[in-house]
Formats: C-alpha cells, sequence, structure tokens
C-alpha cells in the first residue's frame, strides 16, 4: 500500500506570495497517476491537477505540478486572496485499483 | 454537466449499517467506462477511499473496509450506493461520491454522517 506524505502540515504565506507544496510517496509512482485537489470549508474537493502537470479544466496557470518517482510538488506561483485552503496529493495504483490521498497541507494567510 | 448528489440519513447508531445513495444527472453511469466510487473525510481531517464500482459491476474495496463496505449500481436508475455495516463513532465523516478516473474530476458536495446513540 503506498502511502502519501505531504509537507509542509502548513504553509503561513501573503497573498503575491509563491508556495510550493510537497507530496513524497512510499514507493515510486506513475506520473500518469499523481493528482491535486483545492479545498475549501465545507465544499468538496477541486481537482486542479492530473497526471502530475496538466491543469484540469478552468485552472489558472498560476498553479503547477512537476515531479517524477516519489517526489511530486504543487507550485502557485503568485498567491491570489482565493488561493488560501487545504491541498492534498491523490495517487491510481491501477492493480489492484487504488485511490490514495494525502493528508494535506493547509496554505493561510500570514 | 455531470452532476452527483448523495442521499441518506444523517444520523446512524453505532452497530447499525449506514446507506447512501449517489444520484448521478448529466450522463449516464453505465454508458461510459468509469469508476464510480466513494470518498470520505472525518471532521478536520484528511480524505479517505472507500470503495468504487466499475460501470460493468467489478467492485473494489479500501482494505482497511473491506469487511464491512458493499458498494451497488443500479442503471436503470443511474445511481450507486453504499453500504458500510457495524459503524461507530469513527465512521462519522463526510461522504462524497465521486466520479473516478485515474483522477476524481467530479464530485457529489457531500453529505455528513453523524454515528451516534
Amino acid at each position: 500500500e503506498i502511502v502519501l506524505t505531504q509537507s509542509p502540515g502548513t504553509l503561513s504565506l501573503s497573498p503575491g506570495e509563491r508556495a510550493t507544496l510537497s507530496c513524497r510517496a512510499s514507493q515510486s509512482v506513475s506520473s500518469s497517476y499523481l493528482a491535486w485537489y483545492q479545498q475549501k470549508p465545507g465544499q468538496a474537493p477541486r481537482l486542479l491537477i492530473y497526471g502530475t502537470s496538466n491543469r484540469a479544466t478552468g485552472i489558472p496557470d498560476r498553479f503547477s505540478g512537476s515531479g517524477s518517482g516519489t517526489d511530486f510538488t504543487l507550485t502557485i506561483s503568485r498567491l491570489e486572496p482565493e488561493d488560501f485552503a487545504v491541498y492534498c496529493c491523490q495517487q491510481y495504483g491501477g492493480s489492484p485499483q487504488t485511490w490514495t490521498f494525502g493528508q494535506g497541507t493547509k496554505v493561510e494567510i500570514k | 454537466q455531470l452532476q452527483l448528489q448523495e442521499s441518506g440519513p444523517g444520523l446512524v447508531k453505532p452497530s447499525e449499517t449506514l446507506s447512501l445513495t449517489c444520484t448521478v444527472s448529466g450522463g449516464s453511469i453505465s454508458s461510459s467506462s468509469y469508476y464510480w466510487g466513494w470518498i470520505r473525510q472525518p471532521p478536520g481531517k484528511g480524505l479517505e477511499w472507500i470503495g468504487s464500482i466499475y460501470s460493468r459491476g467489478n467492485t473494489y474495496y479500501n482494505p482497511s473496509l473491506k469487511s464491512r463496505v458493499t458498494i451497488s449500481i443500479d442503471t436503470s436508475k443511474n445511481q450507486f450506493s453504499l453500504n458500510l455495516s457495524s459503524v461507530t463513532a469513527v465512521d462519522t465523516a463526510v461522504y462524497y461520491c465521486a466520479r473516478l478516473e485515474s483522477s476524481l474530476a467530479y464530485w457529489g458536495q457531500g453529505t455528513l454522517v453523524t454515528v451516534s446513540s
């Protein structure tokens, strides 16, 4: 079973700053199967990035994803007020079919 | 636009079975080769995949919950359902239904289920 560990737990930044979030897997993950989500209080998660680096429909280009193997990164180039939220990574294991989530990183206003 | 909506009791007693249904609109649950599944989120905690069902009926469950989970699909109603037996307080969570590919682009709004006597 693959475990996803996100760091840091909380990131305190100001609007306009750059945010770098890490997701580390306990075993190698296919780059095709790593995704990132944004979640705001009381809302369902929203898909941001799929396949490590592909932005989902309607996602602004200030969000970008990168990585391979066991280390993946979500970068928000310039934080907008609406970007303060919790972000989590997710991997898909194709055989057997499983979906695993990281515990999340909270990006809060400094 | 595909939409998913969870329904079911918001309060379940300990040792009983939690039952939820997800109604899919804006697309046929059987016409495409997708997985449909359930994810939960205890208050203040992260997301946990519970299980999934393929449009053709194959099921896949989280090993930690497998002994208590059943997911079924009703293509005539465009719905799929979750049964979680022998619940305890640790099963209190927001339960989401979703369409699953390698990532999850479509989610229901979520429904809070509290386990309490």
